[in-house]
């Protein structure tokens, strides 16, 4: 029950491509789902984040779309970039910690 | 704010060698997180603390490994012995009220036991 389940294990998008990213929950008690990034040789850095009484937050070409019903939230990526190339973790929050997915490694292709 | 120090950014060690990685968290966070990332395993929670009381160390591998925090500004985490199954990058993460917020990931150990 404490599974985030993350899809694709690994993606690759055209420049100003959409990419998106997935991710499916099991714990009706988790309210809080974080995007992170993550650069090479880096540690991860908060990327976007969502409670469950909104279906969607977007932050600039970032997007995320919840589905509360269906336990399941989703990335997008709008006008996907090099610089976007990263690994993304999804991760739902609990009491007192979060639970992260276990990665999509994204690369944009000039 | 520095943000989250750790160190050594690097280390390699002996398999059986004692390793002792390090954390600085971000003044004013209650919460630190130790974390270990691997490419089968992803990003692994080891143990947290709240206030400098450890509150879940059920992510740890077992007895090998110990984790400490003396003080709001340091925590420790031990590996005796080490093993080559350990190497892997450690992280340590901190967080103001309510560790499920937005935490605060350092650098980075890259941890490789030979």
């Amino acid at each position: 029950q404490q599974q985030v389940k993350q899809s694709p294990q690994s993606l690759i998008v055209q420049k100003g491509g959409i990419s998106i990213i997935n991710c499916a929950y099991e714990n009706t008690a988790f309210d809080y789902f974080p995007w992170y990034q993550q650069f090479p040789g880096k540690g991860p850095a908060l990327l976007i984040a969502i409670r469950p009484d909104v279906s969607e937050k977007k932050e600039g070409r970032f997007t995320i779309s919840f589905n509360k019903s269906a336990k399941q939230f989703s990335l997008h990526i709008m006008d996907s970039q090099p610089g976007d190339s990263a690994t993304y973790f999804c991760a739902a929050g609990g009491f007192q910690k979060l639970v992260f997915g276990t990665g999509t490694r994204l690369l944009v292709s000039p | 704010d520095a943000g989250v120090i750790q160190s050594p950014r690097h280390e390699v060690t002996e398999m059986g060698q004692e390793v002792t990685l390090r954390c600085k968290p971000i003044s004013g966070h209650d919460y630190l997180f130790w974390y270990r990332q691997t490419m089968m395993r992803g990003l692994e929670l080891l143990i947290y603390f709240n206030n400098n009381v450890p509150i879940d160390d059920s992510g740890m591998p077992e007895d090998r490994f110990s984790a400490k925090m003396p003080n709001a500004s340091f925590s420790t985490l031990k590996i005796q012995p080490s093993e080559p199954r350990d190497s892997a990058v450690y992280f340590c993460a901190s967080s103001p009220d309510r560790g499920r917020e937005t935490q605060y990931f350092g650098p980075g150990t890259r941890l490789l036991v030979l």
